[in-house]
Parts: C-alpha cells; structure tokens; sequence
C-alpha cells in the first residue's frame, strides 16, 4: 500500500523568507501523481502544485516550486519570499496513475505552517 | 475555483440516528468522491464514484453508503450515526482530462454526540 509520510508536524518561517516542507512516500509504481494541498483556517482544501511522476523537471507555481526526487521518493514544497497568507496546513498527496483506474488520494498527516510577521 | 458546494456546512446530530451529507457539482465532472478529515490521519478516501449508479468503497467506508443518481449530485448517508464519525467531510471531484487533480469542497462538520 502506498504512504506518505510527512516528518514535520509544525514550522515556522519569518516573513518574506523561503521555506521548504518535506514530504516522503512509498511505492512500487512507476507512474503516479504527487500533489501539495493548502488548508488554510477556513478549511478549504487548495490545490497548491502537481507533479507527474514521469516528468523530470520539478513543478513551479509563482513563489511556490517542488524538489521531484524520484529515487528517493521525496516530493518537498518550497515556498519563496513567504507571506502572511501562506499561513495554513499543507498536505503532501499521492495517486497512482489512472491507467489502474480512478484511484484515491493518499495524503500525509500534514504540517502547520506558521508565518512569523 | 471549481463549482462544488456541500450541504449542511455544519450539522449535530445524535448516536444512532441516520444522517445525509450532499455534494453538488457543476461541472459535470464523472469522478466524485467523499473524503473525511480527522486529526493525526489527513484525509481518508470513504467512497467514490465514477459515474451515475456506479460507486466503491475507500478505506474507511464501514457505516456509511452512498448513492449517486445525477451526475451532479454525490450523497453520502451514515446509517446509524456514532461519535466515532465525528469528522470534517470533504467532498471532490475529478474529471477525465484534468491530469488526475481532485477539487474539493468546502467541508462539512459533523458533530455526532
């Protein structure tokens, strides 16, 4: 079965610097999907950026940009020149390829990020 | 931001009796899916379908059905509810040709005493 483990529970950054959240998973698959997911307090889950698994260049979105290491199965989310807003949960999430059907997404626990003004 | 809305937002209830979540999309999208949301487990898959009448189960999906008559409309319904499933309820969606992305709902809160 696939996890996905994501080691720090809470961090905290300084306003208008970078920060990254680290997310590690597991599977035998080859071809698959990873995702980042903000909550903020309103609870609204927020597609935040996507990565497919058979495209070596790591994905970016404005300030936000992944670390894809395939090998090492670690999908880390960085965020740049950090702000207030950005103050949320996030989730790291896998899915395997559709080619096996409409799967599920696995998420990690999640890691409350805090912005210090 | 995808049209999907959720109904109740926020809902209490007693143990043992049955409760029915909806969620309603607009985008005619063919995979719809209930997820919930506890602390410590991220969110966990309870079913899903991916078409009008055609439903699975997720990992969680003891106590609870769904049905799916309408391709806009995706209910959930818990029997005979207990305090274990007290939760936040997401629900999503997913279309064919959005490279496997799932858009969420707003969430229900579940309070089940």
């Amino acid at each position: 079965a696939q996890t996905v483990t994501q080691s720090q529970p809470e961090m905290s950054v300084q306003e208008a610097e970078t920060v990254t959240l680290s997310c590690t998973y597991d599977t035998s698959e080859s071809d698959y999907y990873l995702f980042w997911y903000k909550q903020p307090p309103s609870r609204q889950m927020i597609l935040v950026i996507r990565q497919e698994a058979y495209k070596q260049q790591n994905a970016t979105e404005n300030r936000f940009s992944v670390n894809f290491q395939k090998a090492a199965k670690s999908f880390s989310l960085k965020i740049s020149d950090s702000q207030l807003g950005d103050a949320a949960m996030y989730f790291c999430a896998y899915r395997r390829s559709r080619d096996f059907g409409n799967e599920k997404l696995t998420f990690g626990t999640g890691t409350r990020l805090t912005i210090i003004p | 931001d995808a049209g999907i809305t959720q109904s109740p937002r926020h809902k209490v209830t007693e143990t043992g009796t049955p409760v029915t979540l909806r969620c309603h999309q607009t985008e005619n999208h063919r995979y719809m899916y209930w997820y919930r949301q506890d602390p410590g487990h991220g969110l966990r898959l309870i079913h899903y379908s991916y078409g009008v009448k055609d439903t699975d189960k997720g990992e969680v999906s003891d106590g609870y059905s769904v049905s799916r008559s309408k391709t806009e409309d995706f209910l959930l319904t818990l029997e005979s509810a207990t305090s274990s499933q007290t939760s936040v309820y997401f629900c999503a969606i997913s279309g064919v040709t959005e490279q496997e992305t799932q858009y969420f709902g707003p969430g229900t809160r579940l309070l089940v005493l």
